[in-house]
């Protein structure tokens, strides 16, 4: 069975203070590892995805890579519109073919 | 496109009764996917259908949890009879395909908040 793991469960930093995201999976042959945004009230909202070690995929102060056994989600300089809850999940060969099993997220608050 | 949409957007509803989500995906996404999401166990899929065709629906809680995709553009989750338990955000889901998951990935609705009370 896949399995995501996401920490810390909750951050809060200050507008600037660059930090990491970290997802850790369990999977039978990785199909991909996605990266959601969700912000409350709204359904989640899609950032990357990565399919192999190594890989590294980046947009405005977000960047994501890929090991084999977990993720991270490099945060830049962070401004409060950054503030959301970042959501890990994996698609893998046994999972069913199409679908994703996600983390419980981790609730990020940047402040001024 | 307007996206996924969901209705309703709020559902309350009294132990016992039936409840009726809907969802139309995105024109021209074969899949589709039905998600509940909770505090303790972040979001969970249920069932997802491929051209109108459920394919995986190991996810379903209990006989009371029933969906169908009678067309392209609607599916429908329904539970009956609806417990406290149930209580949670479900959201729909569409994708082209997992040809499209490096720039898309699935697109979700904003979901329906139930409570059963």
């Amino acid at each position: 069975e896949d399995q995501v793991t996401q920490s810390p469960e909750a951050l809060r930093l200050q507008e600037g203070e660059s930090s990491s995201l970290n997802c850790s999976y369990t999977v039978s042959g990785l199909r991909g590892l996605f990266w959601y945004r969700q912000d409350p009230g709204k359904g989640p909202e899609f950032l990357f995805t990565l399919y192999s070690a190594g890989e590294e995929k980046e947009k405005e102060r977000l960047k994501a890579t890929l090991t084999k056994k977990e993720s991270f989600l490099h945060i830049t300089a962070p401004k409060p519109e950054d503030s959301a809850t970042y959501l890990c999940a994996v698609k893998s060969i046994t999972g069913g073919g199409n679908k994703l099993t996600f983390g419980t997220g981790t609730q990020l608050k940047v402040e001024l | 496109d307007a996206g996924v949409i969901q209705s309703p957007r709020h559902e309350v509803t009294e132990m016992g009764q039936e409840v009726t989500l809907r969802c139309k995906p995105i024109s021209g996404h074969d899949y589709l996917f039905w998600y509940r999401q909770t505090m303790m166990r972040g979001l969970e899929l249920l069932i997802y259908f491929n051209n109108n065709v459920p394919i995986d629906d190991s996810g379903m809680p209990e006989d009371r949890f029933s969906a169908k995709m009678p067309n392209a553009s609607f599916s429908t989750l329904k539970i009956q009879p609806s417990e406290p338990r149930d209580s949670a955000v479900y959201f729909c889901a569409s994708s082209p395909g997992p040809w499209t998951d490096t720039n898309y990935g699935y697109t979700f609705g904003s979901g329906t908040r139930l409570t059963v009370v």
